[in-house]
């Protein structure tokens, strides 16, 4: 079956603009993570959704990011008024339940984001 | 406050065992992670740990210590294609599902 998907695979902008990003999770996966990744470090934790709410948003770094999943399956991540510290590659996750046993975080192929 | 160490690389040769270690001081634990990640490449699943003791899957196998925040992840009989960052990921459980990801440990497999 299909796997996470996330559109667009790279994204160029310049500083002070808008961007969305968008994540397909696996169908029938009620948990949706975001996170982003610099260069030789590991996966930072953004923000987590269990359905539609967002069940944590601790990791994310201040209020230019926000997030939605509205119809508990698609979920965007909006960067405002972005700046150069922004870029990074945001990678999509999903999993099956919300951390009962295994619950195996499948990732997406990531959004590399260059901010110039 | 949250912590994940693990070492920056590690190289090893063709066919050898390589034990990757990893420490850890989280708020919670629900549960620790390995995931597998080329270059340029969204991390896979390798294993989970929420017990002490020794998780085995093929050529890798985990294990964990809750007691001492501390985990390994064994490659056995390696291959080139071994050749990847190691991520070592803890779930935090502290009424959340936060996941707390290490840098991750880049594993050079040389023939």
């Amino acid at each position: 079956g299909a796997g996470v998907s996330q559109t667009p695979s790279n994204k160029v902008t310049e500083k002070g603009k808008y961007v969305e990003l968008r994540c397909d999770p696996i169908s029938g996966h009620t948990a949706l993570y975001w996170y982003r990744q610099s260069l030789g470090q590991g996966p930072e934790f953004l923000i987590y959704f269990q359905g539609t709410g967002a069940a944590d948003d601790s990791g994310l770094p201040n209020d230019r990011f926000f997030a939605v999943r509205p119809e508990g399956s698609v979920s965007t991540l909006k960067i405002q008024r972005t700046e150069r510290g922004d870029s990074a590659v945001y990678l999509c996750a999903s999993s099956l339940t919300s951390g009962g046993g295994t619950d195996t975080q499948y990732f997406g192929p990531g959004t590399r984001l260059t901010v110039l | 406050g949250q912590n994940i160490d693990q070492p920056t690389e590690m190289t090893a040769t063709e066919g050898a065992i390589v034990q990757i270690n990893c420490t850890y001081q989280t708020s919670g634990f629900n549960g620790l992670f390995w995931y597998q990640q080329h270059a340029g490449e969204a991390p896979t699943f390798l294993s989970y740990n929420v017990l002490d003791g020794l998780e085995e899957k093929g050529r890798f196998s985990s294990f964990l210590s809750r007691s001492k925040g501390y985990s390994y992840l064994l490659l056995k009989e390696l291959q080139m294609k071994d050749s990847a960052s190691y991520l070592c990921a803890v779930r935090d459980g502290t009424g959340g599902f936060k996941t707390i990801f290490g840098a991750g440990t880049r594993l050079f497999v040389k023939a």
